[in-house]
């Protein structure tokens, strides 16, 4: 199994430029999360979604953020405008239930100047 | 809410040694407890789970955990640490089968010198 699949590995863009991270989770999970991490916040749940559709989108840090899961395959974390505060490391995770194990990918390391 | 606490955030041990990751947790109901590692420009990788049955739980590379309901606590151990067990260590905690909400701790450095 190639594992959770994340693009890019990494980004530096400038202030105010869209940033789109994508993922593919591992064939037959129907549990996707996207998390950030940062030294000063440690890691944090943004949104998840069950069977696509999205459940739990509290923790998206506001309207500069989007996600979307159009079909089982891809997922998208959409920041526009980007600003420097968003620089971070952008993981996607999935599984196949609720409450059990959940795969990472490798992440994208995003830095905003 | 859930929540996970891991009282160290860092642990050195000399290779050959014993390494015990400390965690205890807070959660409504029966819980699910997970430990992850991170190493350097690395995504999170699953080490082994808790859902039920037998306290001590094997995973993978030699470590062990095991859960205390009475103490609220999954620490992780491995009897003999390796120098390439260096890492971050993370605990987490999930309110059971229903629950999709994976809590985190704030992570373990561990660094095991030769």
């Amino acid at each position: 199994d190639a594992g959770v699949i994340q693009s890019p590995r990494h980004e530096v863009t400038e202030m105010g430029q869209e940033v789109t991270l994508r993922c593919k989770p591992i064939s037959g999970h129907n549990s996707l999360f996207w998390y950030r991490q940062t030294m000063m916040r440690g890691l944090e749940l943004l949104i998840y979604f069950n069977n696509n559709v999205p459940i739990d989108d509290s923790g998206m840090p506001e309207d500069r953020f989007s996600a979307k899961m159009p079909n089982a395959s891809f997922s998208t974390l959409k920041i526009q405008p980007s600003e420097p505060r968003d620089s971070a490391v952008y993981f996607c995770a999935t599984g196949q239930f609720s409450g059990n194990t959940i795969y990472f990918g490798e992440g994208s390391w995003l830095t905003v100047v | 809410a859930q929540s996970v606490a891991q009282p160290e955030d860092q642990v050195n041990v000399a290779e050959g040694n014993p390494l015990t990751v400390k965690c205890t947790y807070s959660v409504s109901g029966n819980p699910y407890l997970f430990w992850y590692v991170q190493y350097p420009n690395r995504g999170l990788q699953f080490l082994l789970k808790y859902i039920t049955g037998d306290n001590l739980v094997k995973g993978s590379y030699g470590f062990e955990a095991e859960f205390n309901k009475s103490q609220t606590s999954f620490h992780l151990k491995k009897p003999s640490a390796l120098v390439s067990d260096s890492a971050l260590y993370f605990c987490a905690v999930s309110g059971g089968s229903n629950d999709y909400k994976l809590s985190f701790g704030a992570g373990t450095t561990v660094t095991v010198r030769a």
